[in-house]
């Protein structure tokens, strides 16, 4: 069955240091995975995705995420936090027939410290 | 920029009442979808939605729930007889084709909250 497990459920890092928010999935078909990130009232906003083509995606905002299927993880980075980056963040996967469902983590919160 | 947009941003009702939740998808979008988030847990698949007709829904998406395309624009969701368990974050989603490889654009939520 497809999951995802994000690791730590609020994180805090200073301004400038780097961003590392953890997300690991199950998966029965080789997936489709995806960051969403929600800034305080407003909808989630697709951050990256990955479909199988390079293992290194790169996002909007500085975001990037490997996928590494020898640890079936796609952890999400930014070499550099800036204060605009505190928001909760959703790792997710397709559903196992990649139809439409996406299957969500429960979510990081990510708070900036100056 | 097109953006999906939800009302309202937060419904209380009571127990045992009727509710519809409204999204405006992106004009050129086919495909629609439901998502809700308990407080505190993850947020989990409902429906979707194409065609005039439910594509896939998920366990949740019992018999008190429906979903209607009324007009060109709106997109529902009706909880016939809402229960404690039913607050919360109601998300809608849109995508301009289906699949996971077509990005889902996502409302700001309607908050519901049971009493």
């Amino acid at each position: 069955a497809q999951s995802v497990t994000q690791l730590g459920s609020h994180v805090s890092v200073s301004e400038g240091a780097l961003v590392l928010l953890r997300c690991n999935y199950s998966s029965s078909v080789p997936p489709y995975l995806f960051w969403y990130v929600q800034y305080p009232n407003q909808g989630l906003q697709l951050l990256l995705k990955y479909t199988s083509a390079a293992t290194l995606v790169k996002g909007i905002n500085g975001f990037e995420a490997e996928f590494k299927k020898s640890e079936t993880s796609f952890h999400l980075t930014k070499p550099s936090a800036h204060m605009s980056d505190a928001a909760e963040y959703f790792c997710a996967v397709s559903g196992e027939n990649r139809d439409d469902k996406i299957i969500f983590g429960k979510g990081t919160r990510l708070h900036i410290l100056p | 920029e097109p953006e999906v947009t939800q009302t309202p941003s937060h419904q209380v009702t009571q127990m045992g009442q009727e509710v519809i939740l409204r999204c405006v998808p992106i004009s050129n979008h086919l495909y629609f979808y439901w998502y809700r988030q308990i407080l505190g847990q993850k947020v989990e698949f409902l429906v979707s939605f194409y065609n005039n007709e439910i594509s896939e829904k998920s366990e949740i998406f019992d018999d008190q729930f429906s979903v209607e395309r009324p007009d060109g624009s709106n997109f529902t969701l009706k909880i016939r007889s809402t229960k404690l368990e039913d607050s919360a974050m109601y998300f809608c989603a849109s995508s301009e084709q289906g699949g996971p490889y077509n990005e889902q654009f996502f409302g700001p939520g309607t908050r519901l909250t049971v009493l």
